[in-house]
């Protein structure tokens, strides 16, 4: 069964101070991993589609990378409009077709 | 360009009613998805429609079902509504089958309170 696995369940960073945010996954079958940003009582926003291991993505102060087990959210000199909770998940084919699995996701809280 | 939009943006039901949720996805996108998102958890995977075809389908009963028209857009149904039905249902569309890899793009969603 696929299974999705995100760390911190909450993070509270000062304005300016850098962290990760870890997803791990067990999937038979990654067709993508993706990151997004969901703000209270909204649908989730597209942050970045990652495919294979070794694969890196940026925009702004973000950056995602993907290993063949988990995979890290870099935000760097975070501002307080970062705050969010940051949403994991994979994409896999399984016995019933198209499979999506997301994490539990990490609210991040950035303070000024 | 418009994004996902699904209607409406709020609905209360009593248990045992039946509801029928609405998606349009973006322009020139064939493939709707169905999420549920219970408050402080992530979104679980109900359908995946394409081509008016069920191409994946996530662990729910059979109460809940959905299908997509030819204008792309999709409805997705509830019946015998139970308490634990209330949640964010969110429609996310992408470009074409997923057996392609694609992004996802999520629609505002549906507040559903069963009483």
């Amino acid at each position: 069964e696929d299974q999705v696995t995100q760390s911190p369940e909450a993070l509270r960073l000062q304005e300016g101070e850098s962290s990760s945010l870890n997803c791990s996954y067990t999937v038979s079958g990654l067709r993508g991993l993706f990151w997004y940003r969901q703000d209270p009582g909204k649908g989730p926003e597209f942050l970045f589609t990652l495919y294979s291991a070794g694969e890196e993505k940026e925009k702004e102060r973000l950056k995602a990378t993907l290993t063949k087990k988990e995979s890290f959210l870099h935000i760097t000199a975070p501002k307080p409009e970062d705050s969010a909770t940051y949403l994991c998940a994979v994409h896999s084919l399984d016995n019933y077709g198209q499979n999506f699995v997301f994490g539990p996701g990490t609210r991040l809280s950035v303070l000024p | 360009d418009a994004g996902v939009t699904q209607s409406p943006t709020h609905l209360i039901k009593t248990r045992g009613q039946h509801v029928t949720l609405r998606c349009s996805p973006i322009s020139g996108h064939k493939s709707v998805s169905w999420y549920q998102q219970v408050l402080g958890q992530g979104p679980q995977f109900i359908f995946q429609y394409y081509e008016k075809e069920e191409r994946g389908r996530g662990n729910f009963p059979d109460r809940f079902s959905a299908r997509q028209f030819p204008n792309y857009s999709s409805e997705l149904n509830v019946n015998a509504l139970l308490l634990g039905d209330s949640a964010l249902y969110l429609c996310a569309s992408s470009f074409r089958d997923s057996r392609v890899k694609e992004t996802q793009y999520f629609g505002p969603g549906t507040r559903l309170l069963v009483l």
